[in-house]
């Protein structure tokens, strides 16, 4: 592995199913983040962990929860999809939390009917 | 008024003209600033970090003026291949993106 790898690339899902997105990275990075990007929207956080342990809800929570059990691993879970959370979801990597550059693995395109 | 504004474009260029965006932040506290370029459903990818006293990378200058809060971004002698999507980025403590500026370079 090199970066940041999601899994799966892209997903169609009936509304109500529970949907786990993947998130790994081998750059012993601290701090994970993941958005979903919309037209016209930009990207919006939807969560964020600093580090191993710890998680925080960013901008867009609602209907999202997550986990950061060790370093390389951040998966985003859909309880129960519903329509409006069909979006591609970027999940991305800094050393630290603050003022670093984030690193973006490849998105993965989800669909929610 | 929005966190981060970009103008969606598209701005089309030809081939070696100079091309520049502006992106506006409505913080005045905030403290370091990007560019990122996007292409076509890919993952964004870091172009360059906007400095205090501006900075050069190649054909691409970024600058930052904090009075009027706004960063901005020039691409000299455009190529093809800088036909992409360019993201501002304000980072409190947190990444705020503005929605993009497209571009694109006409043979």
């Amino acid at each position: 592995i090199a970066g940041i790898t999601q899994a799966p690339t892209s997903q169609i899902l009936a509304a109500g199913r529970r949907m786990t997105l993947r998130c790994t990275q081998d750059m012993r990075h601290n701090a994970m983040y993941w958005y979903r990007q919309d037209l016209g929207l930009g990207l919006r956080l939807i969560h964020y962990s600093n580090t191993a342990g710890t998680t925080g809800k960013g901008e867009v929570p609602d209907g999202y929860s997550v986990s950061r059990a060790n370093t390389d691993d951040f998966p985003l879970t859909l309880a129960s999809a519903v329509p409006s959370q069909t979006s591609v979801y970027f999940c991305a990597s800094s050393p630290f939390a603050g003022n670093n550059e984030q690193f973006f693995g490849p998105g993965t395109r989800l669909t929610v009917l | 008024r929005k966190e981060v504004e970009q103008d969606p474009g598209p701005f089309n260029v030809p081939e070696g003209a100079t091309v520049a965006f502006n992106c506006t932040y409505s913080n005045s506290a905030s403290q370091s600033f990007f560019w990122y370029r996007q292409d076509c459903r890919k993952e964004p990818k870091l172009l360059m970090s906007v400095y205090s006293s501006g900075n050069e990378d190649g054909r691409f200058t970024a600058q930052l003026n904090r009075a009027s809060q706004y960063i901005s971004l020039l691409i000299r002698d455009s190529k093809l291949s800088d036909s992409a999507t360019y993201l501002c980025v304000v980072n409190d403590y947190k990444y705020i993106f503005g929605t993009g500026t497209r571009l694109k370079v006409l043979a």
